[in-house]
Order: structure tokens, then sequence, then C-alpha cells
């Protein structure tokens, strides 16, 4: 059992470029998540997929877009990244909403230059 | 969800027991107590939870007062590895995923 995996580990942008970070669960749950944390924060969601086939914004979504491609996967677009995307962005998710207990991946540094 | 307060920073020396305290005075009756620890770098990671009574897995126990007002989360035998930033958050059951918000959290350094 993997849990949570994303990709990459590590990125490094010019602004304005394109990048899809991509997120992968094994648990077979339902809900799905990405936050953003910048240094010395807290986490922050962006997007959110309470089961396949639905996504809904969370406290900060401009300037990203999210796919639940299925089940098992949720993946974020930065569609021009921009330097105050610079951040470690983490997937995480729950078997359902109901109790949130989530389980977190490793994270993907992602620095905009 | 109710708001928690926890103390900014706590030191534990390895091999002892490591108490971590959470104040959440204003909890309701269906919230829940949940931990979770956030070592360097690394993706946030859950530990336990509870509603009223005493709980233990592997990692840690759980111990609520009471009036629910407060709660410790123990770690019986720190190690260097413990050392992280640990969260304690308050919420009720949702019927659809929402987030979960991290306060600043217990930063515990466990040292030799």
């Amino acid at each position: 059992n993997a849990g949570v995996t994303q990709t990459p580990k590590f990125q490094v942008l010019k602004t304005g470029q394109s990048m899809t970070l991509q997120c992968a669960q094994d648990m077979n749950h339902n809900s799905m998540y990405w936050y953003r944390q910048d240094p010395g924060m807290g986490l922050r969601l962006i997007y959110y997929s309470a089961s396949e086939g639905t996504t809904d914004k969370g406290e900060v979504p401009n300037g990203y877009n999210v796919s639940r491609l299925n089940k098992r996967e949720f993946s974020l677009r930065l569609e021009s990244a921009a330097p105050s995307q610079t951040s470690v962005y983490f997937c995480a998710s729950s078997i359902s909403g109901s109790h949130e207990t989530q389980y977190f991946g490793p994270g993907t540094r992602l620095l905009v230059l | 969800d109710a708001k928690t307060t926890q103390p900014t920073s706590m030191d534990c020396a390895e091999g002892r027991a490591a108490n971590l305290p959470c104040n959440h005075s204003t909890i309701s009756g269906n919230e829940y107590v949940y931990w979770y620890r956030q070592i360097h770098s690394q993706g946030p990671q859950y530990i336990i939870h509870g509603l009223k009574n005493n709980e233990t897995n592997e990692m840690a126990s759980l111990i609520i007062t009471e009036d629910r007002k407060s709660s410790t989360l123990i770690l019986p035998h720190a190690t260097l590895r413990d050392t992280a930033v640990y969260y304690c958050i308050v919420r009720a059951p949702r019927i659809l995923a929402s987030k979960l918000t991290f306060g600043t959290g217990t930063r515990l350094q466990v040292t030799l």
C-alpha cells in the first residue's frame, strides 16, 4: 500500500509556464484534496473532490484547475504559473467527507521564477 | 469548528513521555478531537481522534477531559523522529468533504 503518491517531488517553472501536478491514492478513498502550504504558514485548501466526477473550489482556487480523472487520481493544473504560486503542494484523500481522517502525500515543492 | 489553543513549543527528552495539551473550551457535543503532526518537509500525518472516551493506538494516546474542554496527546516514549509540529483540530462529521483547518500547532522538539 503506497498510500498517497505525488509527482513530481520538485519543480522549477518560469513565470507563465504551465504544469500539472499528479496525485494518486490506492486506498479506495472517495474524497481527494489539494492544499498549498507557504513557508511558516498553515495549509490552505485549493480544490477538493468529494467523489469521482465532482470537484469544488476551496479557499484559494484562483490560478488553478483540477481534474478527477478516476477514483484514484486527482490532478492540479497551473495554466500560467506566477511567483505567488511558489509553495509546497500537498494532495490528500479520505474515505468520505464525513469523518475527515485525511491522509496526505509527501508534497510537491514548486518554485516559480 | 471549535477554536483550539496549543502551546507554541515544547521540549521532551528522548525516551520520556511527551504530553501535548490542547484547549477547546467551545467544543460542541458532536465535534471530534483530531491530532495530526507534520514532520519537517513532509505531509501532515494523522495520529488519532476521539469524541468522549480516551483512545489509544500504536502511535499515541488521547486523553479527553470529562467536560471535553481540553485534551492531551501522549507519546509514551518519544524518539528523535517524533520531532514535529503537532496540530489539534476539532470538527464535526460532515456529509460532504471539506477542508481541515490547521492552526499554528505545537512544535515538539525531542532531544537526547
